[in-house]
């Protein structure tokens, strides 16, 4: 049973459209993760949230971590084909060592 | 350049064959750990170092073993490899190990089993 639960698991659209990635837990975490991962490639992170509501942005990409700290979500505006990968969400447990659950991921194709 | 380097890239297999993974990192990192991706179930973490001669079980240990001799290698052994095994893995570091800690990955083992 996973930990976190991304959705949806798949995602094509055409560029320019918006999207939004949703990653759910009823576990707390003390901060989540957000990497992409393209083929052939190991997962590179994209941001850190830490505070229940935090909200961080990354040009086009916006990053929210519930106020809970049990959920987050990822939106990108105006999507452009440099965006198609697989995004992952991973909690961090507050467990030092075993540091990270990773969600099952989503996997994006933005298509011009 | 910083970086986490796996070797091999790809690997084909018979079940039993002992074989061994290598990672190693130029980061001076104490923090390293193996992870293993299958189709929709993420990156689940197999073992993890917290520092040299440092190593605990993670979520899939089983049919797994790793060693931390050096702070730089974190070799992922497989004694007795089995079908279920085949996966792509991944060998990860940070600069220590505790939560927000930036995970600098490898480019990944493809790994089959046969």
């Amino acid at each position: 049973t996973q930990l976190l639960e991304q959705s949806p698991q798949f995602l094509s659209i055409q560029e320019g459209e918006n999207l939004t990635v949703y990653c759910n837990s009823s576990s707390v975490f003390s901060s989540l993760q957000w990497y992409r991962q393209e083929p052939g490639e190991g997962p590179v992170l994209l941001v850190t949230v830490v505070t229940g509501g935090e909200v961080k942005k990354l040009k086009r990409l916006t990053f929210q971590f519930g106020d809970a700290r049990k959920d987050s979500s990822l939106h990108i505006t105006a999507a452009q084909p440099g965006d198609t990968g697989l995004y992952l969400c991973a909690g961090a447990r507050n467990n030092a060592g075993n540091m990270l659950t990773f969600g099952g991921g989503t996997r994006l194709m933005v298509k011009p | 350049e910083a970086q986490v380097t796996q070797n091999p890239r790809y690997l084909i297999t018979v079940t039993g064959k002992k074989l061994t993974v290598t990672c190693s990192q130029n980061m001076n990192h104490e923090y390293m750990s193996w992870y293993r991706q299958d189709p929709g179930l993420g990156l689940r973490q197999i073992y993890y170092s917290m520092n040299v001669e440092v190593t605990d079980k993670g979520d899939v240990p089983e049919g797994y073993k790793v060693s931390r001799k050096e702070k730089r290698n974190f070799p992922l052994i497989l004694e007795s490899p089995s079908p279920n095994q085949t996966s792509l893995y991944f060998c990860a570091s940070s600069r220590r190990g505790s939560d927000n800690e930036k995970l600098f990955f490898g480019s990944g083992t493809q790994l089959s089993v046969l």
